[in-house]
């Protein structure tokens, strides 16, 4: 089944302890992407790749970073997690390849608490 | 840059009545457009999308939306509420550069359906 999977679902943590949210997808796609979702603002971009060790900065990229070494996979860091990134947090992908249209696909959400 | 606009944060509609959901976008080229579905705890899934062709577009369960280039907006309709409709909706833009192009999404509008 084509899917897209983040780890964890729920994590409760406190200011300053660094964590990671883990995203896979099995695909085969060149883009990934990271989202968080806040109450009233929509859903906005943290970072996206287009492809293996190719990473940019989306709309709200302060406070995380990310890796591509592996084109499957696409995980977020927050080395020093602040309260103001309590969040839901979704990782998305799509294919670039050809003419397709490369509508995203979506995790099934992070939802992240940072005490 | 692109941006998404979705009237009404909250729309409550009884079931059976139609839905209708807003979404204009601002774009200096001809988009692809999308609506995407949030059920509760639950990532986003592709309701429908405009490429190129038919201009009326149908999706998943029940829904179509329209592009309306003149006035620049895509509009998610269906013409009798169920109560499984109640969700979260967004509207989203993205160029028709299949790369390098983002997605920028609304707001999101929380459809209720009243028994």
């Amino acid at each position: 089944e084509a899917q897209v999977t983040q780890n964890p679902r729920y994590l409760i943590t406190v200011t300053g302890k660094k964590l990671t949210v883990t995203c896979s997808q099995n695909m085969n796609h060149e883009y990934m992407s990271w989202y968080r979702q806040d109450p009233g603002l929509g859903l906005r971009q943290i970072y996206y790749s287009m492809n293996v060790e190719v990473t940019d900065k989306g709309d709200v990229p302060e406070g995380y970073k990310v890796s591509r070494k592996e084109k499957r996979n696409f995980p977020l860091i927050l080395e020093s997690p602040s309260p103001n990134q309590t969040s839901l947090y979704f990782c998305a992908s799509r294919g670039l390849a050809g003419t397709g249209t490369g509508e995203l696909f979506f995790g099934e959400g992070s939802r992240l608490t940072v005490l | 840059a692109q941006s998404v606009t979705q009237l009404g944060s909250h729309v409550s509609v009884s079931e059976g009545a139609l839905v209708l959901l807003r979404c204009n976008y601002s774009s200096s080229v001809p988009p692809y457009l999308f609506w995407y579905v949030q059920y509760p705890n639950q990532g986003l899934q592709l309701l429908l999308k405009y490429t190129t062709g038919a201009t009326l577009v149908k999706g998943i369960n029940g829904f179509e939306a329209e592009f309306k280039k003149s006035e620049t907006s895509f509009h998610l309709t269906k013409p009798s509420a169920h109560m499984s409709d109640a969700a979260e909706y967004f509207c989203a833009v993205r160029g028709a550069t299949n790369t390098g192009n983002q997605f920028y999404f609304g707001t999101g509008t929380s459809l209720t359906v009243i028994p």
